[in-house]
């Protein structure tokens, strides 16, 4: 079946600093999103890229669809406190409802 | 103010007793989806409904069911087959967009076994 690789698993960076994740899979995609979830609470979606290379920003945060529609980035720059959370991307088919959702980015920011 | 429900936010059962999780969407969107989290994971498909009346298993739906009578609910059953019952219980609703479809999340149920 398809599966979506994300990394890193975890981060741990100084407030200020920008940070990088991404998926990749052995599939296509037609959409890829990103949503970060508190500890507790539901995922809220980030980002939404449906054309390949698109590349899409959300304050501090930009996201990119890859050109081979097999992968995704999302880039968070000058980090917060509040930036901690678990990042999770998620890559949508064409006839299909269903999502494949990475594994999960844990991100940590040391004040 | 349009959403996603999902009551209660905590639930406590004792083992062998079947469970109802609630969800709730005011977004007119056609489809929802059940999905579990377990501690440190990602997230699993247990049922997901294109349509009223309508739904399909998804990848871990043993000791769970569901039913579709109305567009805005799409509660979820939790039965005493279902062996390791504890988790972090994520309902969604999405809207087509694209060919593809954006999905919302509720604020999810954790259901405590005992």
């Amino acid at each position: 079946g398809q599966q979506l690789n994300q990394s890193p698993q975890s981060m741990f960076i100084q407030e200020g600093e920008d940070v990088s994740m991404n998926c990749t899979s052995s599939s296509i995609f037609n959409t890829w999103l990103w949503y970060k979830q508190d500890p507790g609470e539901g995922p809220v979606l980030l980002i939404a890229l449906y054309k390949a290379g698109e590349l899409t920003s959300n304050g501090r945060l930009t996201a990119q669809f890859g050109i081979t529609r097999k992968d995704s980035f999302l880039n968070i720059s000058a980090s917060i406190p509040s930036d901690v959370g678990i990042y999770f991307c998620a890559g949508g088919g064409d006839s299909s409802y269903k999502l494949i959702f990475g594994s999960g980015t844990r991100l940590l920011v040391r004040p | 103010d349009g959403g996603i429900t999902q009551s209660p936010k905590y639930l406590f059962r004792k083992e062998g007793q079947n469970v109802t999780l609630s969800c709730e969407q005011n977004l007119n969107h056609d489809a929802m989806y059940w999905y579990r989290q377990d501690p440190g994971q990602g997230l699993r498909l247990i049922y997901y409904s294109q349509i009223v009346n309508d739904f399909q298993k998804g990848d871990i739906a043993e000791g769970y069911s569901v039913s579709r009578e109305k567009k805005e609910s799409f509660p979820l059953t939790v039965t005493s087959a279902q062996k390791n019952p504890t988790a972090f219980y994520l309902c969604a609703s999405s809207i087509r967009t694209g060919g593809t479809d954006t999905q919302y999340f509720g604020p999810g149920t954790r259901l405590t076994v005992l």
